[in-house]
């Protein structure tokens, strides 16, 4: 079936270093959305993609939905300790983001004060 | 802005008894709502797609008479977890849509069977 490959899986940091993950899929997906979910608690929606090449901002994070519509990164700027967190990918063969999703196997962040 | 309300947050029972978590949309009216089983550090995997007043779409390799979704109406969607046993504690979490432009997802409920 469909599958996203999110890496890397986790990253230690510093905080005020940047930090980059990204989805890829033998898939052609039409949107793709990042997510960070804190323990115990279901995903919050940090950006989502539309269109093939876009790329959009929210506060100190950046993801672009890739050109080929088979891949999305995230980048977070100057991270902080609340950065801390699982960040997943996902996507949606539907153009909105409330079509049904596949998930990336998630980014453990942890930031270092 | 929207909220998804599930219920219980925690619950324990014993195999072989089931158990029923809701998902509730609280300011809207949802058409749509999805059900995900999460273990512990894996990423949500999407049991079924359950849309209002129709049977609901279940993921290959779900079994639908073991979790079964009722979605009575437009702000309530159920999860009957039947003859649970200890491989089905899990973190369940649900999402709503409605018409397809945004989704949102629930707080989600730990399922513990002892």
């Amino acid at each position: 079936g469909q599958q996203l490959n999110q890496s890397p899986q986790s990253m230690f940091i510093q905080e005020g270093e940047d930090v980059s993950m990204n989805c890829t899929s033998s898939s052609i997906f039409n949107t793709w959305l990042w997510y960070k979910q804190d323990p115990g608690e279901g995903p919050v929606l940090l950006i989502a993609l539309y269109k093939a090449g876009e790329l959009t901002s929210n506060g100190r994070l950046t993801a672009q939905f890739g050109i080929t519509r088979k891949d999305s990164f995230l980048n977070i700027s100057a991270s902080i300790p609340s950065d801390v967190g699982i960040y997943f990918c996902a996507a949606a063969l539907g153009e909105t983001s409330g079509s049904r999703l596949t998930f990336g196997e998630g980014t453990q962040l942890t930031v270092n004060p | 802005g929207a909220v998804v309300s599930q219920h219980p947050s925690r619950v324990i029972c014993k195999s072989g008894t089931s158990v029923k978590i809701e998902c509730r949309s609280l300011d809207f009216q949802a058409t749509t709502m999805f059900w995900y089983r999460q273990f512990p550090k894996q990423s949500l995997m999407l049991m079924a797609t359950s849309n209002e007043g129709s049977k609901a779409t279940y993921e290959q390799g779900v079994e639908k008479d073991k979790f079964l979704i009722n979605h009575a109406s437009l702000t309530l969607s159920t999860l009957t977890v039947t003859s649970a046993h200890p491989e089905d504690s899990s973190f369940y979490i649900c999402s709503a849509t409605l018409g397809g432009n945004t989704i949102y997802f629930g707080e989600g409920s730990w399922l513990t069977v002892v």
